[in-house]
């Protein structure tokens, strides 16, 4: 069955320390891969997304995520985290064909401390 | 200019009752979304629309009907609500057709069922 696994469900991080929030994906084919951070009370909104081609993308907020193909991984990035970065961040993944339907993975809690 | 917009914001109202939360996007898409997210944060795909049609139909309770006028609105009927309904419900549009499958979402609607 498809599946998408974020193994941390929570990290804190220490404001201006480096952040790497993990995603791995199990599909039968490589989907297209996105990036959500969801603030309290707030929706979702899109970080960054892969499709294909160059496997290190940018994204808003000063985020970026590499696609590996061998290890079926879609990592987030962010060199110095600021306190604003406190938040709920989700990877998900669709297929490329049919109904292009969404799998999110159970989200990672970021916390930052100041 | 609110792209995804849900109405209301928060409902409360108990069991048995009948309640409508409505969505409306005007990014011109033509696929929009309903989403339930628990108190765990896990988001799942219950339903999606595509110019009126509907694609994803999720193991959701009959009681949960949606309803699509025209492809700028969705709206999610719930009949003779139960505890467990409790939850925030998110509704997402994208252009999936022109290759935008990227998902851009409303604010939520927090429903507690007493």
């Amino acid at each position: 069955a498809q599946s998408v696994t974020q193994p941390d469900i929570h990290i804190t991080v220490s404001e201006g320390a480096s952040l790497e929030l993990r995603c791995n994906y199990s599909y039968g084919a490589t989907p297209y891969l996105f990036w959500y951070v969801q603030s309290p009370g707030q929706g979702l909104q899109l970080l960054l997304k892969y499709f294909s081609g160059d496997t290190l993308v940018q994204g808003i907020k000063g985020f970026e995520a590499e696609f590996k193909r061998s290890q079926s991984s879609f990592n987030l990035r962010k060199p110095s985290v600021h306190w604003s970065d406190a938040a709920e961040y989700f990877c998900a993944a669709c297929t490329t064909s049919g109904t292009y339907k969404y799998i999110f993975g159970t989200g990672t809690r970021l916390k930052v401390l100041a | 200019d609110t792209a995804v917009s849900q109405t209301p914001k928060y409902l409360v109202t108990q069991m048995g009752n009948d309640k409508s939360i409505k969505c409306e996007q005007n990014l011109g898409h033509d696929t929009m979304y309903w989403y339930k997210q628990d108190s765990k944060k896990f988001l799942k795909i219950m339903f999606s629309y595509n110019n009126k049609e509907l694609i994803i139909n999720e193991t959701v309770p009959n009681r949960f009907s949606p309803k699509s006028p025209d492809k700028a609105h969705l709206n999610l009927h719930i009949n003779s609500l139960e505890l467990g309904d409790s939850a925030v419900y998110f509704c997402a549009s994208s252009q999936v057709f022109r290759g935008g499958y990227e998902q851009y979402f409303g604010p939520g609607t927090r429903l507690t069922v007493t």
